[in-house]
Order: structure tokens, then C-alpha cells, then sequence
């Protein structure tokens, strides 16, 4: 079964703070995203990863930073958090080719 | 950047009643995928339609694709209470997705 795990179901964070998000998949995907999703503006990509030490900016990648040093970890890092960053983080994967995404269950990030 | 608009935003219908849901987009795409996502979830892949295929099934799923009206609907037939969730249609023309803002489905036993 394949699965994407994040390492927290919710957190709270004051504002400041350095925030890591975890995201972990196990089916060799080579493409893992980040997303942020909010009341009436459904899902918005942050960042993108098409390979290990590779990224790209996504539509909303101010305030965010990410690392992927192994193929099956991505990570959403955000510097110093602020009260706008409050939000649903999703993680997803895909194999290349315009594929299938598959989620992880998300992280509910509050930012006090 | 929003590619993909859902429409209705909220759908509430009986048990055994069919749920249909459309989707319009803006550009050029290589497929059309649907997802649900149950409250407070991750999104769960249901469905992708090439941008060369007009229709198709998955069980209770039926998805139509016009590309030429850049549109795309999601049939869902005898609707149960456990399909209340949201619904989000996302197209693909690089590996990234596009996802629409979604429509919610309340299904009433």
C-alpha cells in the first residue's frame, strides 16, 4: 500500500519561530510537491522537487524554503513563521509524466 | 494560479440521487484529473482523463472532457453518504497539477 506520511497531524507555532514541516513517501516517486491549502483558494503549490537536491518555486514560495536531500524526504521549512502562514500543509508525490499525485494527510499549522 | 473552476461550490442532495459536478479551465492540457478529500484530509486521486479521450468510468464514476469547451464534469450515480467530501478537478500540462477550487458535496441519508 503505498503511503506519504507528515510528520504532524497539527502544530502550533508562535510567530518567529523556524517551522519544519516532514514529508516522507515510499514508492520511489521522483516529483514530491508542497501545498498550501485555505478556505475559498482550494490548493496552492509552494515548492516542487523533480529530483534529490533539486526545487523549484511554485505559485507562493515567499516565506517558505525547502530541502530534499534523499529522494524519499522533502521538507517545507518556513524561516521565520508569521500569523499568515496559519494553513493546511499537504504533501504530495508523483512518478514523472503528467501522473497521479498522492497525498500525504496533512498538517494543520497554526502560527500564533 | 488558478486553472480550474468548480462549479457548484456546495452540492447537498439525497442518498441514491446522482451528483454531478463541472469543472472549466483556461489553457491547454495534457489530462484532467479528479480528487476527492474527505474533511480535514489529505486529497485521494479518483480519476484522469487524457485530453485525447472524451469519456470515462471508475464504478459509480463517470467523467466527460471537452477539450474544445474547456470543460470537464464528474458524475457520481447513486450517491451514498459516505461520498460527502469535496471534489477537485486538477489539470496537467507539465508534471505540476493545477487544482480548481473544489465543490463541496453533502449526500443525506
Amino acid at each position: 500500500d503505498v503511503k506519504v506520511t507528515q510528520s504532524s497531524r497539527y502544530l502550533v507555532k508562535r510567530t518567529g519561530e523556524k517551522v519544519f514541516l516532514e514529508c516522507v513517501q515510499d514508492m520511489d516517486h521522483e516529483n514530491m510537491f508542497w501545498y498550501r491549502q485555505d478556505p475559498g483558494l482550494g490548493l496552492r503549490l509552494i515548492y516542487f522537487s523533480y529530483d534529490v537536491k533539486m526545487k523549484e518555486k511554485g505559485d507562493i514560495p515567499e516565506g517558505y524554503s525547502v530541502s530534499r536531500e534523499k529522494k524519499e524526504r522533502f521538507s517545507l521549512i518556513l524561516e521565520s513563521a508569521s500569523t499568515n502562514q496559519t494553513s493546511m500543509y499537504l504533501c504530495a508525490s508523483s512518478p514523472p509524466g503528467q501522473r497521479e499525485q498522492f497525498f500525504g494527510p496533512g498538517t494543520r499549522l497554526t502560527v500564533l | 494560479s488558478q486553472q480550474g473552476e468548480e462549479d457548484p461550490q456546495a452540492l447537498s442532495i439525497q442518498e441514491g440521487e446522482n451528483a454531478t459536478m463541472n469543472c472549466s479551465y483556461k489553457t491547454s492540457i495534457n489530462n484532467l484529473q479528479w480528487y476527492r478529500q474527505n474533511s480535514g484530509r489529505g486529497l485521494v486521486h479518483l480519476i484522469l482523463i487524457r485530453s485525447n479521450e472524451r469519456e470515462k468510468h471508475s464504478g459509480r464514476l463517470r467523467v466527460t472532457l471537452d477539450t474544445s469547451k474547456k470543460s470537464s464534469s464528474l458524475l457520481i450515480t447513486a450517491s451514498r453518504a459516505a461520498d460527502t467530501a469535496s471534489y477537485f478537478c486538477a489539470t496537467a500540462n507539465t508534471d505540476k497539477l493545477i487544482f480548481g477550487t473544489g465543490t463541496r458535496l453533502q449526500v443525506f441519508p
